[in-house]
């Protein structure tokens, strides 16, 4: 029983445009939730995250945004860059310091 | 910071064969994870460590693996009797409840093979 689904394997968006990657839970103890990014052959990268008390969160060109009674969150990424080509994984954990459950993750593809 | 380091990058061993692997978290970080990622899938929790005390191990931990983290500082993950079912990328994490968001920062990852 996936606890965190990414449903969308892949994404494919032009340099410049907005990229929005989704992201459900099923676990309502969920309390904290981030967002990696990850290139082959090397770890995830931390990207951005959330705590369930807020609905936005934003750092440069990333923005998380929490939808509590949807049980959906969505990482922005505005403008997209050919770099940010990776694969992005969606975790979550009932508090910050304890097993972060992922996603299957999703495939960006940035186009210049 | 010089981040989590994990070694070997690599390990290709045969079947029934014991493996070991090890993690340097954060300086500062005291707590240190242990994940598991095969292909298509995210990594999935093992076990992970406050300190030396192991506080919580995931039912994927099976019998033939055993972590430690002796001194509270770096750990060790051992796989004894390796099956071809165990090959997957074993990544180790850090965290520091100090930081107010307690995230966790990811190693390179150790890729192993069981032939």
């Amino acid at each position: 029983d996936q606890q965190v689904k990414q449903n969308s394997p892949s994404l494919s968006v032009q340099e410049g445009r907005i990229s929005i990657l989704n992201c459900d839970y099923t676990n309502s103890m969920f309390d904290y939730f981030l967002w990696y990014k990850k290139y082959p052959a090397e770890g995830p990268t931390f990207l951005i995250s959330i705590s369930s008390i807020k609905d936005k969160n934003e750092d440069g060109r990333f923005t998380v945004f929490l939808n509590k009674s949807a049980k959906h969150l969505s990482l922005h990424i505005v403008p997209s860059q050919p770099g940010d080509s990776a694969v992005y994984f969606c975790a979550a954990s009932s508090q910050a310091g304890t097993a972060l459950i992922f996603g299957k993750g999703t495939t960006l593809s940035v186009s210049s | 910071d010089t981040g989590v380091s994990q070694d070997p990058r690599h390990k290709i061993t045969k079947r029934g064969q014991n493996v070991t692997f090890r993690c340097d978290p954060i300086s500062e970080h005291n707590r240190l994870y242990w994940y598991r990622q095969t292909l298509g899938q995210g990594p999935e929790f093992l076990t992970y460590f406050q300190n030396e005390a192991q506080l919580e191990k995931s039912r994927l931990l099976s019998d033939r693996f055993s972590a430690e983290r002796p001194k509270g500082s770096f750990s060790t993950l051992e796989i004894q009797r390796t099956e071809q079912g165990d090959s997957a990328m074993y990544l180790c994490a850090s965290s520091s409840p100090a930081e107010s968001t307690d995230t966790q920062y990811f190693g390179p990852g150790t890729r192993l093979t069981v032939l």
